[in-house]
C-alpha cells in the first residue's frame, strides 16, 4: 500500500542554519514526489515535485531536494533559513496507476529562531 | 495562475445540521478533491471527483457525500453534521496525470 513518512513532526533551526527535512516513501511503482508548505490558516503551496530526470530538483523559495530510490527517500533542503520559512512542510507521492490520488505525510512543524 | 477558491474561511454549525462547502476552480481542472486535515495526521483523502458527476470514495468518507453537477464546482456535504467533523477542510483540483495539485485556501469548520 502507498505510504509517505515524515518522522519528524516538530524542527527547530536557528535563522541562517541548513535545514533537512525527511520524507520516505512506500510506493511500488514509479513514484511523482511533491512538498508543498502550508503557512498557518492558509492552504498548500507547492514547493517542488519530482517526476523524473535529474534527481536533484530545485523549487522555489531556495528548497530543493533529492530524490534517493534506493533509499525511497525524497528529503527536502535548504542552505540557510529564513524567519519567514516557519511553517508546516507536507511531503506527498502521486498515485497514477488507476485514478489520479495523492498521498500527504504527516507533516513536519518548522520553528526558526532568531 | 490557477485559483481555486472555497466559500467560507470559517464555519461554526450545530451537531445535526446540514453542512454545505464549496470550492471552485478556474483552470478547467478535470480532476477535483476534498480533505480534511487534522494535526498530526496531514491530509486525509474524503472524496474525490475525475469527471462532471463522476465521484470516488477516498479514505474516509463516512459521513460525508459529494456533489458536482459542474466541471469548475465540487461541493463537500456533511448530511448531520457531528463533532468530530470539527476540521480543516481542503479542496483542490488537478489537470490530470503528472500534474501538479492545487489547493484552496481551506475552510475551518467548528461542530458545536
Amino acid at each position: 500500500a502507498q505510504s509517505v513518512t515524515q518522522p519528524d513532526i516538530h524542527i527547530t533551526v536557528s535563522e541562517g542554519a541548513s535545514l533537512e527535512l525527511r520524507c520516505n516513501y512506500s510506493y511500488g511503482a514509479t513514484p511523482y514526489l511533491f512538498w508543498y508548505v502550508q503557512s498557518p490558516g492558509q492552504g498548500l503551496q507547492l514547493l517542488l515535485k519530482y517526476f523524473s530526470g535529474d534527481t536533484l530538483v530545485q523549487g522555489i523559495k531556495g528548497f530543493e531536494a533529492e530524490f534517493k530510490r534506493s533509499q525511497s527517500s525524497f528529503n527536502l533542503r535548504k542552505p540557510s533559513v529564513h524567519w519567514s520559512d516557519a511553517a508546516e512542510y507536507f511531503c506527498a507521492v502521486g498515485a497514477w496507476d488507476n485514478f489520479n490520488k495523492f498521498y500527504f505525510g504527516s507533516g513536519t512543524k518548522l520553528n526558526v529562531k532568531p | 495562475d490557477v485559483k481555486v477558491t472555497q466559500s467560507s474561511r470559517y464555519l461554526v454549525k450545530r451537531t445535526g445540521e446540514k453542512v454545505f462547502l464549496e470550492c471552485v476552480q478556474d483552470m478547467d481542472h478535470e480532476n477535483m478533491f476534498w480533505y480534511r486535515q487534522d494535526p498530526g495526521l496531514g491530509l486525509r483523502l474524503i472524496y474525490f471527483s475525475y469527471d462532471v458527476k463522476m465521484k470516488e470514495k477516498g479514505d474516509i468518507p463516512e459521513g460525508y457525500s459529494v456533489s458536482r453537477e459542474k466541471k469548475e464546482r465540487f461541493s463537500l456535504i456533511l448530511e448531520s453534521a457531528s463533532t468530530n467533523q470539527t476540521s480543516m477542510y481542503l479542496c483542490a483540483s488537478l489537470a490530470g496525470v503528472q500534474e501538479t495539485q492545487y489547493f484552496g485556501p481551506g475552510t475551518r469548520l467548528l461542530v458545536l
